[in-house]
């Protein structure tokens, strides 16, 4: 059974930093690695996708890198503001296996960020 | 619509009352899931549709738990005699392609 686990579970940095969000898998046959952005009382939002065949996406401040075979993403935000603090969520879709897995994606716990200013 | 809608966003139910939550998914997609999420915890896969078969209900919790899309678009999920550890952030996502669009959810508590 896949497992998905976040590190932190919580961070708080100021206004400016850069920062890292890891995450980890225990399952390497994934068809993709999606990181979410959750805002309180809100529903996921899209940040980044990677395919399994691919190292790394990025969106402006944004870099979401994927290492498959050692079971490890992490979600690079640069220069960050009050803004970006929201839950990120990352989740996993598995690989096509049979036409079981219909592409449920299995989520992390998240970790909450707080940028002050 | 724009996006995925869910209704109610917000219900109290009373321990042993049934619940119904709507999900309208954006017009089109064929695929549609129903996520719940604990608070702090990321969310769990309840049960998946494609059209108005649903493929896969592996995750509900329980026989209480009962989902339908009859016409291949809206879908209602449904509890039935609410327990206090139902008490959850229901989340409804449709997919197309590789991009998946979630609601704002419906956050049920069982007082």
């Amino acid at each position: 059974k896949q497992e998905v686990t976040q590190i932190p579970a919580a961070l708080s940095v100021p206004e400016g930093e850069n920062l890292v969000l890891n995450c980890s898998f225990t399952d390497s046959a994934i068809y993709n690695l999606q990181w979410f952005r959750q805002d309180p009382g809100k529903g996921l939002t899209s940040l980044l996708l990677i395919q399994s065949s691919q190292r790394e996406q990025t969106s402006g401040r944004l870099n979401a890198s994927l290492d498959k075979s050692s079971g490890r993403s992490t979600l690079y935000i640069a220069a960050s503001q009050p803004g970006d603090s929201a839950t990120y969520l990352c989740a996993v879709r598995p690989s096509y296996a049979g036409g079981t897995s219909y592409g449920k994606l299995t989520f992390g716990q998240g970790t909450i960020l707080t940028v002050h200013p | 619509g724009a996006g995925v809608s869910q209704s109610p966003r917000y219900k109290v139910a009373k321990r042993g009352q049934d619940v119904a939550l709507r999900c309208d998914p954006i017009s089109g997609h064929v695929s549609l899931f129903w996520y719940q999420q604990a608070l702090g915890q990321g969310p769990e896969f309840l049960t998946y549709f494609q059209n108005e078969a649903q493929l896969d209900k592996s995750g509900l919790p329980s026989d209480r738990f009962f989902a339908e899309r009859p016409e291949g678009s809206v879908s209602t999920l449904k509890i039935q005699r609410t327990q206090q550890e139902d008490s959850a952030v229901y989340l409804c996502a449709s997919r197309y392609g590789n991009t998946i669009y979630f609601g704002e959810g419906s956050w049920l508590t069982v007082v």
